[in-house]
């Protein structure tokens, strides 16, 4: 089955400065690359999404970028704000959804 | 558009009893539902993956008789935690993809349940 590997685990940095969260992913079959933010004890949130036939997608101060050949995809969330504290997972998808194992970000004032 | 309901939102339970959690798409027909777990500080981990009137999909490791999935319309799938135990507790999330949608291939997820047993 699919294999999402997830890094870093934990990211703390300071607002306005960027953040960058990486996956890689072993079935070359997933065509769907969502990330979501989960706030504690709520649903995850889809924040940005990219599909294989893209390298690059961008939505205001967050984007994703894709390498299918090398398997591996990133979120960049520029100008943080501490309300981009949440916890961040990275799926792939080929019909049924593969998580990460999350990257808890903290923003600090 | 687009939304996912799941009910009840918590629950508490006494060991060896069933607990129903229902998981419904208020706006559009959801084809396939996914039941999600969640362990404190961890990642989702599909449980099952569920087609309207068909048997329930379940992943390697996740007992069938013990998670009872039914989605037995276009709108609801439930999942049954039969004779729960106390390492059963956890946040239990729903998702759906349907037909209509702009986006298809994208799951919605419902708010989520927290079974706690005692």
């Amino acid at each position: 089955g699919e294999n999402v590997e997830q890094h870093p685990s934990t990211l703390s940095v300071q607002e306005g400065d960027s953040a960058v969260i990486k996956c890689t992913y072993s079935d070359s079959a997933s065509n769907y690359f969502p990330w979501y933010k989960q706030e504690l004890g709520k649903r995850p949130q889809l924040i940005i999404d990219i599909r294989s036939n893209v390298g690059e997608k961008k939505d205001q101060r967050i984007a994703v970028t894709l390498n299918k050949t090398a398997k591996h995809f990133s979120l960049h969330i520029t100008e943080t704000q501490p309300e981009d504290s949440a916890v961040y997972f990275c799926g792939t998808s080929y019909g049924k959804l593969t998580f990460g194992q999350g990257t808890i970000l903290t923003v600090h004032p | 558009g687009a939304v996912v309901s799941q009910h009840p939102s918590r629950v508490i339970c006494k060991s060896g009893t069933s607990v129903k959690i229902e998981c419904r798409s208020l706006d559009f027909q959801a084809t396939t539902m996914f039941w999600y777990r969640q362990f404190p500080k961890q990642s989702l981990m599909l449980m099952a993956t569920s087609n309207e009137g068909s048997k329930a999909t379940y992943e390697q490791g996740v007992e069938k008789d013990k998670f009872l999935i039914n989605h037995a319309s276009l709108t609801l799938s439930t999942l049954t935690v039969t004779s729960a135990h106390p390492e059963d507790s956890s946040f239990y999330i729903c998702s759906a993809r349907g037909t209509g949608l702009a986006a298809p291939y994208e799951q919605y997820f419902g708010p989520g349940t927290r079974l706690t047993v005692t």
